[in-house]
């Protein structure tokens, strides 16, 4: 599976979007980005995937680079309760999910 | 998305002695996960319960010291064996492939075992 490299940390405002980067440059034609959080004393929980194309759920929005080399999770109205720690996963459809340090997100008032 | 009782969800333990944790989900599973947290620290996959044959552990995980049993599509369990407070972690089940789409994993609560 390719390695993921996302920032240790991040701030972002109640209200505004937060955007989490995601380098996952040797990834293969075959890979998923998968993006999962875990809120304190949870099990993680499925945000959303994509291979190619952007995606858009519920929860967030997916933007995937034309050469898939990085990606950028959306959450565009961010409160207090999407404070957790955000996991990018490269992987292929319905195989492992491997787990890197993650970013962990802290949404201040 | 199938829905995941772990148990116990919490023990503490003396070392040496062993704890089988438990994974029930509500509906037939592809796909089964063990994952190990340790304090701190982000999740490291353990092995892949194989339904009807033995798991599939990943590099620093054995047999003995993990042993996962998995019957049927629907229940696994995990036992730490011969537990010292190293092995003092949240482990955690995970499931998927439910249907015929994937739409990412389902994750338990976790069971938060201290060693003592």
């Amino acid at each position: 599976d390719a390695k993921t490299t996302q920032p240790t940390s991040m701030d972002c405002a109640e209200g505004r979007a937060a955007n989490l980067p995601c380098n996952h440059s040797t990834i293969s034609g075959n890979e998923y980005v998968y993006w999962y959080r875990q809120i304190h004393s949870q099990g993680p929980q499925y945000i959303i995937h994509g291979l190619k194309n952007n995606e858009t759920n519920e929860m967030a929005s997916l933007i995937i680079t034309e050469d898939r080399k990085s990606s950028t999770l959306i959450l565009p109205h961010a409160t207090l309760r999407d404070t957790a720690v955000y996991y990018c996963i490269a992987a292929q459809g319905a195989q492992k999910l491997v787990f890197g340090q993650g970013t962990r997100l802290t949404i201040n008032p | 998305s199938a829905v995941i009782s772990q148990k116990p969800s919490r023990d503490i333990c003396q070392r040496g002695t062993s704890l089988t944790i438990q994974c029930q989900v509500d509906s037939q599973v592809t796909m089964m996960f063990w994952y190990r947290q340790q304090p701190g620290q982000s999740l490291t996959l353990i092995a892949t319960a194989n339904q009807g044959s033995e798991a599939t552990y990943e590099s620093g995980f054995v047999i003995d010291k993990f042993p996962i049993s998995r019957p049927n599509l629907t229940f696994s369990t995990l036992t730490v064996s011969n537990m010292s407070p190293e092995d003092s972690s949240i482990y955690l089940c995970s499931v998927g492939g439910t249907g015929g789409s994937f739409y990412g994993y389902t994750f338990g609560s976790g069971t938060r075992l201290t060693v003592v």
